[in-house]
Parts: structure tokens; C-alpha cells; sequence
């Protein structure tokens, strides 16, 4: 199982959107609709932001969503804030006899 | 709600043995995967493994296969994550995490971390 690729970066001001792309393969993102996103502050362990590719857990906010087309996921986080700078890291079932596998991670810095 | 408590941090040698728990609180235990997620330091995460204790199903990462074994104790509510013989590449933070066998964790322990070195 290899991990899913995102880029290493990505960036924007306050109030703006960014979107992070996770892409894998037809034996995972784009075999099944298992994906996942997660949030981590530095020192924090992750925490759940959408999971089934566009569903929120209870309390995470409206402005973080998820979509998927072909092999490739991705997460918006619109109106951004200085809370959601983090590093973000996307996760895909692979099919049976494994569970999931993470991607590579995306660190998001608010200007 | 759902709480996990992972035991504190540990300082070994290489070769040596060790174990570490995630306790469980809250309803239905025996209804959710738990699962272990290895982060090296300054890198991603990786996921190592994942059990189910209402019949301790477990599955393990192609990867980390026969170097970790992942038990629980449905008694006190606990999962354990344990090496017969350690490495210094073994070196990380470890966190449990609840969820299902998809690998969707929503729940995440505070993380335990590991060092190996002589």
C-alpha cells in the first residue's frame, strides 16, 4: 500500500478558500467512497474533519467539505481563519484485507 | 462520549520489549474498531494496524506485519500495542483511535511517544 500523494504546501489569506488534493488509485479513492480528512496542529493528535468523502463529524464547521472525482480526493476549506493553519492528511480504504492508507500530508499556512 | 487514554511516554533500548495501552471510555467497547497510527518525528502518519474487540479481528499494515502485535482486553477496556524486540527506527509518537474498519477514525487518543536509542 503506497501513500496517497498531496502536495506538501498550500496557502491562503484569511477569508479566502484553499483546496488540498489527495490523489491515490482504482484500488482505493477511486474504488470506494471510504475517504477521509484530518486535521493536525503541530504537538495535537489529528482530529476527524469529514469522513465518506463529504460528510462532517457533529461540530466541525460548514466551511471545510470534501469531494471526489476518479482516483483523486479533495478538501475545501472556504472563509479561511488563523485556526485552520495545520497540517492536513488525507485517508482512503484499499480494498479488503487492509483498512486504510494515509496520504503524504499538506501543511496549510494562513497569510 | 467516547475518551482514550494512552499510557505514558517510554525511553528504551534497542532489543528491548515493550508494551503500551489505550484505554477506553464510553459506551460499546466491543462496537468499534481500534486502531494504531504511527507518526515518526517530523513526518506523516502511517497506519500500523487495526482490531476489533468484540471478536479481536485484527488486520495489520502489509508493512509492519510480524514487528507489532495488537491485543485488547475487553475486561478493562483496553487496547495494547506491543514489540518484541525494538528498533531505533521504531522511534515515534504512537496514537490509538476509534472507528471503523475503513480506516475512518473519529475518536484519537493523546498519543504515546517512543524512543529507542543505546
Amino acid at each position: 500500500q503506497s501513500a496517497l500523494t498531496q502536495p506538501p504546501s498550500a496557502s491562503g489569506s484569511p477569508g479566502q478558500s484553499v483546496t488540498i488534493s489527495c490523489t491515490g488509485a482504482s484500488s482505493d479513492i477511486g474504488g470506494y467512497d471510504y475517504v477521509s480528512w484530518y486535521q493536525q496542529h503541530p504537538g495535537k493528535a489529528p482530529k476527524l474533519m469529514i469522513y465518506e468523502v463529504n460528510k462532517r463529524p457533529s461540530g466541525v464547521p460548514d466551511r471545510f467539505s470534501g469531494s471526489k472525482s476518479g482516483n483523486t480526493a479533495s478538501l475545501t476549506v472556504s472563509g479561511l481563519q488563523a485556526e485552520d493553519e495545520a497540517d492536513y492528511y488525507c485517508s482512503s480504504y484499499a480494498g479488503s484485507n487492509s483498512f486504510g492508507v494515509f496520504g503524504t500530508g499538506t501543511k496549510v499556512t494562513v497569510l | 462520549e467516547v475518551q482514550l487514554v494512552q499510557s505514558g511516554a517510554e525511553v528504551k533500548k534497542p532489543g528491548e520489549s515493550l508494551k503500551i495501552s489505550c484505554k477506553y471510555s464510553g459506551d460499546s467497547f466491543t462496537g468499534y474498531w481500534i486502531g494504531w497510527v504511527r507518526q515518526m518525528p517530523g513526518k506523516g502518519l502511517e497506519s500500523m494496524g487495526i482490531i476489533y474487540p468484540g471478536d479481536s479481528d485484527t488486520r495489520y499494515s502489509p508493512s509492519l506485519q510480524g514487528q507489532v502485535t495488537i491485543s485488547v482486553d475487553n475486561s478493562i477496556t483496553t487496547a495494547y500495542l506491543q514489540w518484541g524486540s525494538l528498533r531505533a527506527s521504531d522511534t515515534a509518537v504512537y496514537y490509538c483511535a476509534t472507528g471503523d474498519s475503513y480506516g475512518q477514525f473519529d475518536y484519537w487518543g493523546q498519543g504515546t511517544l517512543v524512543t529507542v536509542s543505546s
